[in-house]
């Protein structure tokens, strides 16, 4: 079964534009969860999606948004990039979220903003 | 109060002694445990859950909960250099996973 997938892997932006993040769950996980993971504040909740709908969000500004597709398949977006938001961006997915289910994290993408 | 607590060390071992890995979580309606592993410069990996009080090995590894006292732990027996790594407990609550900051492991040859 293939796991997570993210891409792009690495991203270089500039200040002020806009970025587009992808994340495919593992095949039949319905649950997606976004993180953002700086070596100074460890790993960051931003939000969680399960049937497309968000059930939770994390304290970021508004900012960062997100979405799933019916396919589970998500997205994240940032806009307006500051140099703070250079970090490790990860997806995670889960067969539901809650209980007893293990959560797999993807590779991750590497954004740098200049 | 923080959800998930570990100590960020870093704990160094020598290689083929017992690492031991500890976490505490604030919640008492937290359902489920995990323990990831994670490289530098890679993603987290999930090595161990554990839903109930009590042990759980896979391997070399062994989870331990005591959910009275709120406390999560690793061992890692016959510990490696190949376990150099950061070890993070997370725990899940409702919809939820909560991360702790992760401790730092070395293991010298």
């Amino acid at each position: 079964k293939a796991g997570v997938t993210q891409t792009p892997r690495y991203l270089i932006k500039t200040r002020g534009q806009q970025v587009t993040l992808s994340c495919s769950p593992i095949s039949g996980h319905r649950s997606v969860s976004w993180y953002q993971q700086t070596p100074g504040q460890g790993l960051q909740f931003l939000f969680e999606y399960f049937s497309e709908t968000q059930r939770n969000k994390g304290n970021f500004p508004g900012r960062f948004s997100g979405r799933q597709f019916s396919n589970s398949r998500s997205e994240m977006n940032v806009s307006t990039l500051e140099l703070g938001d250079s970090a490790l961006y990860l997806c995670a997915s889960s067969w539901l979220a809650g209980g007893y289910n293990e959560q797999f994290f993807g590779p991750g993408t590497r954004l740098t903003v200049l | 109060q923080k959800e998930v607590e570990q100590n960020s060390g870093p704990l160094s071992v020598p290689e083929g002694a017992i690492a031991s890995l500890n976490c505490t979580y604030s919640d008492r309606v937290s359902q489920s445990f995990f323990w990831y592993r994670q490289y530098s410069g890679k993603s987290p990996e999930l090595i161990m859950s554990i839903y109930s009080n009590g042990d759980k090995e896979d391997g070399r590894f062994t989870a331990q909960l005591n959910k009275a006292s709120q406390y999560v732990s690793l061992l890692i027996r016959d510990s490696q250099p190949s376990d150099s790594a950061t070890y993070l407990c997370a725990v899940n609550k409702g919809n939820q996973f909560y991360f702790g900051t992760g401790t730092s492991l070395t293991v010298i040859p």
